[in-house]
């Protein structure tokens, strides 16, 4: 079955810290993959997506095909990353595709 | 900056009452989506929309859901007849690309409550 997996449900870390997002997928093929993150009271946005292959807010997300996962990861964590983060993957179908959210992560991070 | 917008922002009805949830997509987007999300759980999808005609629908959106684009500019998810697990959170998206290949702009959903 085509999905996307996110296995932690709380990620906190402190200021500073290097900070990875865990993300996994099954998909048969190449797939696009999308990293979207809701804000405290904000929308739900695009952060990234793995086929620009760029670094938003500091954040970066590589392809790992053997592995298949598609980590989100920073280097240095601050405070206003603290959000609610979705991996995302488009999973085809009969009628089209479908964007299809994982679990998604809460990332705290304290001071 | 264009966005998504959705009323009404909350909703509470009573178990077996119609609800109408209201999306103004930006304007120059042809792909529309609703998404919802039960309290706790995951943003699960629920329908596409393009060309005037579902694209595609989950196994969630069965017979007492229906969508619409009445008039070129709103696109209304319609719940004929409300049940107690129906509460969550409903998002519109939209987008000028499939969602494979394009960004999804999300509204800031609507709440509904069933009693």
């Amino acid at each position: 079955a085509q999905r996307v997996t996110q296995p932690e449900k709380l990620l906190s870390v402190f200021k500073g810290a290097p900070v990875e997002l865990k993300c996994n997928y099954s998909y048969s093929g190449s797939p696009e993959l999308f990293w979207y993150v809701q804000y405290s009271r904000q929308r739900l946005q695009l952060l990234l997506r793995h086929i620009s292959r760029e670094s938003i807010k500091g954040f970066t997300a590589d392809l790992n095909k053997g592995e298949t996962s598609f980590h989100l990861k920073k280097p240095f964590a601050q405070e206003e990353d603290s959000a609610m983060y979705y991996c995302a993957l488009p999973i085809l179908t009969g009628g089209g595709n479908k964007l299809t959210f994982g679990t998604g992560t809460q990332l705290k991070v304290e001071l | 900056e264009p966005e998504v917008t959705q009323t009404p922002s909350h909703q509470v009805t009573q178990m077996g009452q119609e609800v109408i949830l209201r999306c103004v997509p930006i304007s120059n987007h042809l792909y529309f989506y609703w998404y919802r999300q039960i309290l706790g759980q995951k943003v699960e999808f629920l329908v596409s929309f393009y060309n005037n005609e579902i694209s595609e629908k989950s196994e969630i959106f069965d017979d007492q859901f229906s969508v619409e684009r009445p008039d070129g500019s709103n696109f209304t998810l319609k719940i004929r007849s409300t049940k107690l697990e129906d509460s969550a959170m409903y998002f519109c998206a939209s987008s000028a690309l499939p969602s494979g290949s394009g960004e999804l702009f999300f509204g800031e959903g609507s709440r509904l409550t069933v009693l």
